[in-house]
């Protein structure tokens, strides 16, 4: 299995700062398709998983531009610019280029 | 809109069984694969199983397979997992989501199961 994993585990920002969150896959996740099927997920406390990004910087409908990613290699980034209070919660990357599906242990912003 | 809600969770003894369901409703339910995700008590995600769009197909965790059954009914927007011979380490939040291109683009609210003596 695709081996994922994140840093840090803990993430103390302030408002209005940029925050970064790195994830690393412990193989490449570059399809046949050409395509990199790496996913980001926003839980916060008490709610079930959103999408935030997918195919690395693909941002869903109603997801802000401060969010984005960026990827090198084996190792992803998801970058929030500008803190808002709502970005509190847990972030998780997820691969879908091998199977199973696998997701990094996730990320806790707080503020 | 697309709505994914769950049922059928609760409290279960070690060894027992509990069959959860997905009600899926905003899309056409046939074109997609599904997911069953699952998040243990202050812990991080896992895949659990997921099943093709005509439900002729479907792939485990190992360490759910031969436990879990993952099905559908096409005709009534619905996704199932059931659940036999469950552990302690089953104890999660069971959530159900849509495949879309080899990702999960929608959730749903999730239902809790609790394998406790």
């Amino acid at each position: 299995d695709v081996v994922m994993t994140q840093s840090p585990l803990s993430l103390p920002v302030t408002l209005g700062q940029s925050a970064s969150v790195s994830c690393r896959s412990s193989q490449s996740l570059v399809h046949s398709d050409g395509n990199t099927y790496l996913s980001w997920f926003h839980q916060r406390p008490g709610q079930s998983p959103r999408r935030l990004l997918y195919k690395v910087s693909d941002r869903d409908s109603g997801v802000p531009d401060r969010f984005s990613g960026s990827a090198s290699g084996t190792d992803f980034t998801l970058k929030i610019s500008r803190v808002e209070a709502e970005d509190v919660g847990v972030y998780y990357c997820m691969q879908g280029t091998g199977w199973p599906y696998t997701f990094g242990p996730g990320t806790k912003l707080e503020i | 809109e697309v709505q994914l809600v769950e049922s059928g969770g609760g409290l279960v003894q070690p060894g027992g069984s509990l069959r959860l369901s997905c009600a899926a409703s905003g899309f056409t339910f046939s074109r997609y694969w599904m997911s069953w995700v699952r998040q243990a008590p202050g812990k991080g995600l896992e895949w659990v199983a997921n099943i093709n769009k005509d439900g002729s197909a479907q792939s485990y965790v190992d360490s759910m397979q031969g436990r879990f059954t993952v099905s559908r009914d096409n005709d009534k927007n619905s996704l199932y997992l059931q659940m036999n011979s469950l552990r302690v380490e089953d104890t999660a939040v069971y959530y159900c989501a849509r495949n879309g291109g080899y990702t999960l683009d929608h959730w749903g609210q999730g239902t809790p199961v609790t394998v406790s003596s």
